[in-house]
């Protein structure tokens, strides 16, 4: 069965003490792994896809990176902004499942000034 | 426009009441896919539509779920004889082609079942 699993559940900041996020996940045929912010009362914001282990991508104080089980999220000196429930998601293609995507539970991050 | 419009953006129905939420997706874009994010936040993959074709359909209750795509229509999500463990969120979302670039989100329709 596929599995999503993202730790820590919650995370708690001083403004600028840099740190990383995980998901690890079991799945058969990976075809991409996504993260989302999502702040209270809205829907999921697209931040990042990878495709294949030891892709990297960066926007501002977020990088994402890939294993062949595991993806982090990096967040250097963040800011209370950065402050959301982070999601990652994984994509499975198998025939009629196309584009289905199996989420983990989401990280609560709060960076406080 | 660019965005997922979802509406309403609350509803309340008693138990065993019919619920109806709309999802207008992104122009142009031809996948559209709902999920049902309940506590915690656990989503649950519902349907998922390419054009006005059911796609995907393994993740909804049929018995008493539903749903469409209708050419020039918003999407529709039915749920008949609501109960109470159909209160959450409801987030419908797009995607140009095949998801390869991630889907954007509407900001989701809360459906509470008293």
């Amino acid at each position: 069965e596929d599995q999503v699993t993202q730790s820590p559940e919650a995370l708690r900041l001083q403004e600028g003490e840099s740190s990383s996020l995980n998901c690890s996940y079991t799945v058969s045929g990976l075809r991409g792994l996504f993260w989302y912010r999502q702040d209270p009362g809205k829907g999921p914001e697209f931040l990042f896809t990878l495709y294949s282990a030891g892709e990297e991508k960066e926007k501002e104080r977020l990088k994402a990176t890939l294993t062949k089980k595991e993806s982090f999220l990096h967040i250097t000196a963040p800011k209370p902004e950065d402050s959301a429930t982070y999601l990652c998601a994984v994509r499975a293609d198998r025939g009629s499942t196309l584009g289905r995507l199996y989420f983990g539970r989401g990280t609560q991050l709060t960076v406080w000034p | 426009g660019e965005e997922v419009a979802q509406t309403p953006k609350h509803l309340v129905r008693g138990e065993g009441q019919k619920a109806k939420l709309y999802c207008a997706p992104i122009k142009g874009h031809s996948y559209v896919f709902w999920y049902q994010q309940v506590l915690k936040n656990e989503f649950k993959f519902l349907i998922s539509f390419q054009n006005e074709n059911v796609f995907d359909e393994t993740g909804m209750p049929k018995e008493r779920f539903s749903a469409k795509c209708l050419p020039n229509s918003p999407c529709s999500l039915e749920i008949q004889a609501t109960k109470l463990e159909d209160s959450a969120v409801y987030f419908c979302a797009s995607s140009q082609t095949t998801p390869n670039y991630g889907y954007t989100f509407g900001s989701g329709t809360r459906l509470t079942v008293v």
